[in-house]
């Protein structure tokens, strides 16, 4: 079954360093995978989708990520966080199921930004 | 163009109550998948809904129901209520089922029981 791994239950950064988010998926074929942000008491917005094609993706923020199919990682980065930024971060991946598709998350990375 | 829209924002039930939560998908969506969130076991899949068919359903006992109605707007049903039913309650609407496309998400219905 498809899955989704972030490591990384909780990350620290200092505001104006950089950042990187892993996560990992388990998938046969080429996946589609996205970066959520969730800020505490909403629902989640959209960083970024890779569907194919260019292995680096930017999104909204100033966020990118990076699909690398030899180490089935899609990592996200950032290259100077914001205080704004602190939130909780989740990968998915769509996945394939008797009748249709789905998003399966994985279990979130909480950032903290240090001022 | 307008978002995804849940209401309520907020819901307190009994144990062994019923409850329904709206969504309404972003103009043109005809594509309404349920999420539920919970800090035990994250983000879950309910359901998903197209064209008033409900084409795909995840691990969740039959309490939990939803429909979709002609305008795409759809409604989960939560039967019997349960204390580990309170979590938030997410809505995602696409513009299609076929080729995948981005999910918007809601900003979801959070649902006590006491």
């Amino acid at each position: 079954a498809q899955s989704v791994t972030q490591p990384d239950i909780h990350i620290t950064v200092s505001e104006g360093a950089s950042l990187e988010l892993r996560c990992n998926y388990s998938y046969g074929a080429t996946p589609y995978l996205f970066w959520y942000v969730q800020s505490p008491g909403q629902g989640l917005q959209l960083l970024l989708k890779y569907f194919s094609g260019d292995t680096l993706v930017q999104g909204i923020k100033g966020f990118e990520a990076e699909f690398k199919r030899s180490q089935s990682s899609f990592n996200l980065r950032k290259p100077s966080v914001h205080w704004s930024d602190a939130a909780e971060y989740f990968c998915a991946v769509v996945t394939l199921t008797g009748g249709g598709n789905k998003l399966t998350f994985g279990t979130g990375t909480q950032l903290k930004v240090e001022l | 163009k307008a978002g995804v829209t849940q209401t309520p924002r907020y819901l307190i039930k009994t144990r062994g109550q019923q409850v329904t939560l709206s969504c309404s998908p972003i103009s043109g969506h005809r594509s309404v998948s349920w999420y539920q969130q919970t800090p035990g076991q994250g983000l879950q899949f309910l359901f998903e809904y197209f064209s008033e068919t409900q084409r795909n359903k995840g691990n969740f006992p039959g309490r939990f129901s939803g429909r979709q109605f002609s305008n795409s707007r759809s409604e989960m049903n939560v039967s019997t209520l349960e204390l580990g039913d309170s979590a938030l309650y997410l809505c995602a609407s696409r513009s299609s089922t076929g080729r995948w496309t981005e999910a918007f998400f809601g900003q979801g219905t959070r649902l006590t029981v006491v």
